[in-house]
């Protein structure tokens, strides 16, 4: 069936660089995706969203891109700290109902 | 503002046993999702609750049900325990049932079930 995945389960960078976590997705008639935050024992926290009529959405020291051609989305946190060290997941939302992937851990080192 | 709020946040079940999940959602919202998050997984859609009936429904056997209350509050029950219903819960709110798909969904931070 269809279904949202991630590349890398397990990203690791330096406290002050720029993170890229990535997300490809399976059904061209997806129209809008979700960028969730989940630490450790806690549910997810929204972080940012993105409509396929857009290619690029600004939060705060986060960017997503969409890219509809090859069905890929990314996030991209600046400046990471500490406290971005988590588990990262791109969803889909049809009809308020959210596909997942598996999650990209983000290990931020000091 | 309330957020989404989940109790029991922690529970233990043996086998066979049933177990009943609570969520109220987000002030102003009427949509409550319910989600399984295994170890280790993404959180898996069991089904959506709107204008107090099920509205989806994802692949989960009829052990799981739910309820949605007239203050859009909701339950999640769960029959028949095995130890693989061992998981994380989660509820999400939303706005607008299954009609639109450009509302944020928020998530509330769990019941954690241990079957043994």
């Amino acid at each position: 069936g269809e279904s949202v995945g991630l590349h890398l389960p397990t990203l690791s960078v330096q406290e002050g660089d720029n993170s890229i976590i990535n997300c490809a997705y399976s059904n061209s008639a997806s129209d809008y995706f979700i960028w969730y935050k989940q630490e450790s024992g806690k549910g997810p926290q929204f972080i940012i969203d993105i409509r396929s009529n857009m290619d690029k959405r600004q939060g705060q020291r986060v960017t997503v891109l969409l890219n509809k051609t090859v069905k890929h989305l990314s996030l991209q946190i600046a400046a990471t700290q500490p406290g971005d060290s988590a588990v990262y997941f791109c969803a889909e939302n049809a009809g308020n109902m959210l596909t997942f992937g598996g999650g990209t851990r983000l290990m931020v080192k000091p | 503002d309330a957020g989404v709020t989940q109790s029991p946040t922690h529970l233990i079940k043996t086998r066979g046993q049933q177990v009943t999940l609570r969520c109220s959602p987000k002030s102003g919202h009427d949509t409550v999702s319910w989600y399984q998050q295994a170890l280790g997984q993404g959180p898996q859609f069991i089904f959506q609750y709107y204008e107090e009936e099920e509205r989806q429904r994802g692949n989960f056997p009829d052990r799981f049900s739910g309820h949605q209350f007239p203050n859009y509050s909701s339950e999640l029950n769960v029959n028949a325990l095995l130890l693989g219903d061992s998981a994380l819960y989660l509820c999400a709110s939303s706005l607008g049932g299954g009609r639109s798909s450009g509302n944020t969904i928020y998530f509330g931070e769990g019941s954690w079930l241990t079957v043994v």
